[in-house]
């Protein structure tokens, strides 16, 4: 069976703080990474999507990175904002049969 | 343009009672696929349909939980003879394909009494 844990599973930080998000997997076949933000009470937004033939991606102040063979992601917030307060999930699709498989997330909370 | 969306937003329900839960995904979208996720977890995959069919309903946790979407479309989600143990958010995700990014509508709170 496939696992994705996310560490940590919470994380506070004052505002302006540069911060890293860590995933790992079990099985190092994989398709593609997502990672996605959760609003309290809202549904997923996808940030970023990572083929298992790239190595990171970037928007804004975010960037992913993918490290197939060791079986991890991170995902890195520059200059974070309390806006940036949210749960990050981390979603990892095989091929051939692709519903994503989620980590349990990270809490992240931004201090004004 | 629109994104996904899932009628209704909230259920409440009682113990035993049939529910369905729908989901409109994004136009031209083929791919749809239906997770469950109970409070402080990730979303759990339940079934996924590439056009009309399931291609994989390995996520249906037995034989109470059934899911169509008969015209390519919109999908519906039905759980017969409902339990407790149901109570969690049920969201629904299209994609223009196969692996390609999948697009979340705002899910359903379902909570039975």
């Amino acid at each position: 069976k496939q696992e994705v844990t996310q560490i940590p599973a919470a994380l506070s930080v004052p505002e302006g703080e540069n911060l890293v998000l860590n995933c790992s997997f079990t099985d190092s076949a994989i398709y593609n990474l997502q990672w996605f933000r959760q609003d309290p009470g809202k549904g997923l937004t996808s940030l970023l999507l990572i083929q298992s033939s790239q190595r990171e991606q970037t928007s804004g102040r975010l960037n992913a990175s993918l490290d197939k063979s060791s079986g991890r992601s991170t995902l890195y917030i520059a200059a974070s904002q309390p806006g940036d307060s949210a749960t990050y999930l981390c979603a990892v699709g095989y091929s051939g049969n692709t519903p994503l498989v989620f980590g349990k997330g990270t809490r992240l909370s931004v201090i004004a | 343009g629109a994104g996904v969306s899932q009628t209704p937003s909230n259920k409440v329900t009682e113990k035993g009672k049939y529910v369905e839960l729908r989901c409109d995904p994004i136009s031209g979208h083929t791919a749809l696929y239906w997770y469950r996720q109970s409070l402080g977890q990730g979303p759990e995959f339940l079934i996924y349909f590439q056009g009309t069919g399931a291609a994989d309903d390995s996520g249906l946790p037995n034989d109470r939980f059934f899911a169509v979407r008969p015209e390519g479309s919109v999908s519906t989600l039905k759980i017969q003879r409902t339990e407790r143990g149901d109570s969690a958010v049920y969201l629904c995700a299209s994609s223009p394909g196969v692996a390609d990014t999948q697009y979340f509508g705002p899910g359903t709170r379902l909570t039975v009494l």
